[in-house]
């Protein structure tokens, strides 16, 4: 099946430590993205790609990083720098590289604690 | 700057009962798009309709229906007869110019039987 796969779905930390959340999509979509949602908000954007080996920052990319080596991988790092990590974190695609023509597809997300 | 506003933080309605879902957007770009998604208790996020500025027309589709005014910029969202599995948090986004979607901060229907 087509679609979006994050992983864990589920993932604790402790201070101090970096954790890298998986993105993957087989959909041979050119833009990926990454989200933030807390509790009774909205989606933030956190950094987004168009193109392989190219990427930008969104609204909120402090104290994250992102690569994007293939085309269907857009692995999301949360370092020790971000202040609050804890979150749910959705990962989404769209087919083409313009950014406000196509639909966004969303994975099944990340819940994150840090202990 | 784009805007999403729901002012609607939660509804709650009894089954069978009809609702609408208010979106209210803010963007000074002539062309533009607005989305609304749901995301059910599992936390995925469904696409459910995507509307450009230049399409006012109404959209229906089952027990859904989109209502767009350009002059109240307003991109509203109504079930018909609502049911219990449409209990979910709904989002509308709006995309315009070079920048991507700026989402509403949701708005969470309960549907109680």
């Amino acid at each position: 099946d087509g679609g979006i796969t994050q992983s864990p779905k589920y993932l604790f930390r402790k201070e101090g430590q970096n954790v890298t959340l998986s993105c993957e999509q087989n959909l041979n979509h050119d833009a990926m993205y990454w989200y933030r949602q807390d509790p009774g908000q909205g989606l933030r954007l956190i950094y987004y790609s168009q193109i392989v080996n190219d990427f930008q920052k969104g609204d909120i990319a402090e104290g994250y990083s992102v690569s994007r080596e293939k085309k269907e991988s857009f692995p999301l790092t949360v370092t020790s720098a971000q202040k609050n990590p804890t979150a749910f974190y959705l990962c989404a695609s769209s087919s083409r590289a313009s950014l406000n023509t196509d639909t966004q597809y969303f994975g099944p997300g990340t819940r994150l604690t840090v202990l | 700057a784009q805007k999403v506003t729901q002012a609607q933080t939660e509804i709650s309605v009894v089954e069978k009962e009809d609702v609408t879902l208010d979106c209210v957007y803010e963007t000074r770009d002539t062309t533009y798009y607005l989305f609304w998604y749901k995301q059910p208790p599992s936390g995925e996020l469904v696409f459910l309709i995507r509307r450009n500025s230049f399409d006012e027309q109404n959209e229906i589709s089952g027990r859904y229906s989109w209502n767009f005014q350009k002059s109240t910029s307003s991109f509203n969202f109504t079930i018909t007869a609502s049911q219990v599995v449409d209990s979910a948090v709904y989002f509308c986004a709006l995309s315009s110019g070079n920048t991507p979607l700026v989402f509403g901060k949701g708005t969470r229907l309960s549907v109680i039987a």
